[in-house]
């Protein structure tokens, strides 16, 4: 059973092009967690949201916590090769367990 | 500091055989995990350590499946008698718990492949 569903699972776009990315649940988590993970090497933290409705941004990535905390959303804008990458979202649910969606496949084409 | 270390890099072993994975924390986290990661997918939990104890092992695939850990220092996964389908990057992970959400620190990964 997949706790976190991350939608789309694949996205293929051009560069300067904006996207955004879904992670839903019928669960209540005390907070969200993207990572950003690239070929050959392990996922890295990109944003920790904890609030629900907060709003944080980093560059050009938005992330946004849903007023009940069971969903987030990483929206992109003007996406760059540099982008691309395996997104993962991670809920937490207690003091040590993440419950992580399936990942996002991003493809940023020059 | 140093970040989370994990060998070897890269494992081929024929079916059958014993392997056993290395992951050295950052010095300091209490929490360890390993997770497994197939071909393009996301992170499939294993075993989760505190201090040295495993207070959850419901990932574990199989008995084939072990892992210990050293204090609040270096873990082995150990799979026995290796099955073509645990071919998988194997993920090891630390976090500093107490008070706060539990941010998970991440190794590069042994690629395991199983012929």
């Amino acid at each position: 059973t997949q706790l976190l569903e991350q939608s789309p699972q694949f996205l293929s776009i051009q560069e300067g092009e904006n996207l955004t990315v879904y992670c839903n649940s019928s669960s209540v988590f005390s907070s969200l967690q993207w990572y950003r993970q690239e070929p050959g090497e392990g996922p890295v933290l990109l944003v920790t949201v904890v609030t629900g409705g907060e709003v944080k941004k980093l560059k050009r990535l938005t992330f946004q916590f849903g007023d009940a905390r069971k969903d987030s959303s990483l929206h992109i804008t003007a996406a760059q090769p540099g982008d691309t990458g395996l997104y993962l979202c991670a809920g937490g649910r207690s003091n040590y367990q993440l419950i992580w969606g399936a990942g996002t496949k991003l493809i940023i084409k020059p | 500091g140093a970040g989370v270390s994990q060998s070897p890099s890269n494992k081929v072993t024929e079916k059958g055989k014993d392997v056993e994975l290395r992951c050295d924390p950052i010095s300091g986290h209490t929490a360890l995990y390993w997770y497994r990661q197939r071909l393009g997918q996301g992170l499939e939990f294993l075993i989760y350590f505190q201090g040295n104890s495993a207070p959850d092992k419901s990932g574990l695939p199989s008995d084939r499946f072990s892992a210990e850990r050293t204090g609040e220092s270096v873990s082995t996964l150990t799979i026995q008698r290796t099955q073509q389908e645990d071919s998988a990057v194997y993920l090891c992970a630390s976090s500093l718990l107490g008070p706060g959400h539990n941010e998970q620190f991440f190794g590069p990964g042994t690629r395991l492949t199983v012929l």
